[in-house]
């Protein structure tokens, strides 16, 4: 069974940075590109970020771009992203998502975890 | 620049079909449209994938009772016999170059 879980959330100050974590299990993670997608509170999903499976490849959404960093440790079977500059609407339940094996859409989700910038 | 529009609500009684609208402003043969799922207090469920070409996929145990159509830029997701479990927010996505691209879903009240 495809399992993946996020952790790491919290409450952060607007300025601050986080590290958010995905933890995969049921798959063979380092075959697979992996993204992460984000939900405002009362929102539609919003794609923020994908990384092709051995790193190369990596992709931002514009409103993210330059502040997120997406990478992964396939050993590990984790997928992570550092948030910086983190601004009041970067408040969201933040998915990990497995990218289809015919690319661009995601067909497992993580439970999420709560991002909330706040001061 | 891509976007993907959905009605914000739909109803329809139980056991009866609803049909879900999503509309691309830009569409081309290398297009898809997926839809998605999301129950409340859950994570979006992947339903089915419409390709340009009529290809459709389902995800894994997703009933017969969803099914996906398209004409021209508008694309739809039809739910017959309605249940109670369907009641739940509605998500279309495509993808464009360096992108993926949400709509803002369709809340489904079953009435």
């Amino acid at each position: 069974e495809v399992q993946l879980a996020e952790s790491g959330g919290g409450l952060k100050q607007p300025g601050g940075s986080l590290r958010l974590s995905c933890t995969a299990s049921g798959f063979m993670f380092n075959t697979y590109s992996m993204n992460w997608v984000r939900q405002a509170p009362g929102k539609g999903p919003e794609w923020i970020s994908y990384i092709s499976s051995g790193s190369s490849t990596k992709m931002y959404a514009d409103s993210v771009k330059g502040r997120f960093t997406v990478s992964r440790d396939n050993a590990e079977k984790s997928l992570y992203l550092q948030m910086n500059s983190l601004r009041a609407d970067d408040t969201a339940v933040y998915y990990c998502a497995r990218e289809a094996a015919v690319l661009g859409y995601f067909d497992y989700w993580g439970r999420g975890t709560l991002v909330t910038v706040s001061s | 620049q891509l976007v993907v529009t959905q009605s914000p609500s739909a109803s329809a009684s139980l056991g009866a079909s609803v049909k879900l609208t999503c509309t691309v402003n830009t569409w081309h043969s290398t297009s898809a449209i997926i839809w998605y799922q999301q129950q409340p207090g859950k994570s979006p469920r992947y339903l089915m994938i419409f390709y340009s070409d009529g290809r459709h996929y389902k995800g894994d145990g997703i009933p017969d009772r969803f099914s996906v159509s398209s004409s021209g830029t508008e694309h739809y997701l039809t739910i017959s016999t309605l249940q109670s479990e369907d009641e739940a927010d509605y998500y279309c996505q495509t993808w464009g170059t360096g992108t993926r691209v949400f709509g803002g879903g369709t809340k489904l009240t079953v009435l």
